[in-house]
């Protein structure tokens, strides 16, 4: 595998459920982000990790729980999500800082019911 | 508020022509500015990008021109190819910070 990779593609899931999504970056680098597209909205930074260790939130929900347990892996774990979290969620990752390039996996499209 | 805007929500242009997208921002704290390239069913895809100490930055086909004054951006594409279809986002970050402001993309088509 090359590039940033996330799984599941697709997901469709209630209210009361609790899944996990996934990223994996096989490029070496040492920051880890993970953005929501909403329909005919910007993508919207929601976290970001540098050397495994949070340094931005953007002020997102508690029903939205990150976790990066080494440098090269990001999940994003929900729980109780609401009908209007149904977006496109995108994994990035870039060597350092925010002048290097960020690489995008494809994405895993949410539907909550 | 939006600090990144991309008002043309799509563009078609014919095949061997010039393709030109504009991408405005306000916040003039902004230093670095970057394109990205986004087919469906993939991530957005790194293009072009383009520091404040430039006014322009050409790759290939592509080329990036920014003018600091108006804080207004523009990729131009010649000649435009039908792969280049895709939707293209602009986006914006200034030093120190860890964020990447996004436009709402411009979905171009280039007619065969």
């Amino acid at each position: 595998e090359t590039g940033v990779t996330q799984t599941p593609r697709h997901l469709v899931m209630g209210m009361t459920n609790k899944k996990s999504l996934k990223c994996e970056q096989h490029l070496g680098h040492n920051a880890m982000y993970w953005y929501k597209q909403s329909a005919k909205k910007p993508l919207e930074l929601m976290f970001v990790y540098s050397l495994e260790e949070r340094v931005e939130n953007n002020s997102v929900p508690s029903r939205f729980s990150p976790e990066c347990p080494n440098s090269s892996h990001l999940f994003l774990h929900l729980h109780t999500l609401q009908p209007e979290d149904s977006a496109l969620y995108l994994c990035a990752s870039s060597q350092g800082g925010r002048t290097d390039t960020q690489y995008f996996g494809p994405g895993t499209r949410l539907t909550v019911l | 508020d939006q600090q990144v805007k991309q008002n043309s929500p799509s563009l078609s242009v014919q095949e061997g022509r010039i393709s030109i997208l504009n991408c405005d921002y306000t916040n003039s704290m902004f230093d670095y500015f970057l394109w990205y390239k986004k087919y469906p069913a993939e991530g957005p895809t790194f293009l072009i990008s383009i520091s404040s100490i430039k006014d322009k930055n050409e790759d290939g086909r592509f080329t990036v021109f920014l003018n600091k004054s108006a804080k207004h951006l523009s990729l131009h594409i010649v000649p435009s190819q039908p792969g280049d279809s895709a939707v293209y986002f602009c986006a914006a970050s200034e030093t120190g910070a860890n964020n990447l402001f996004f436009g709402t993309g411009t979905r171009l088509t280039v007619i065969p």
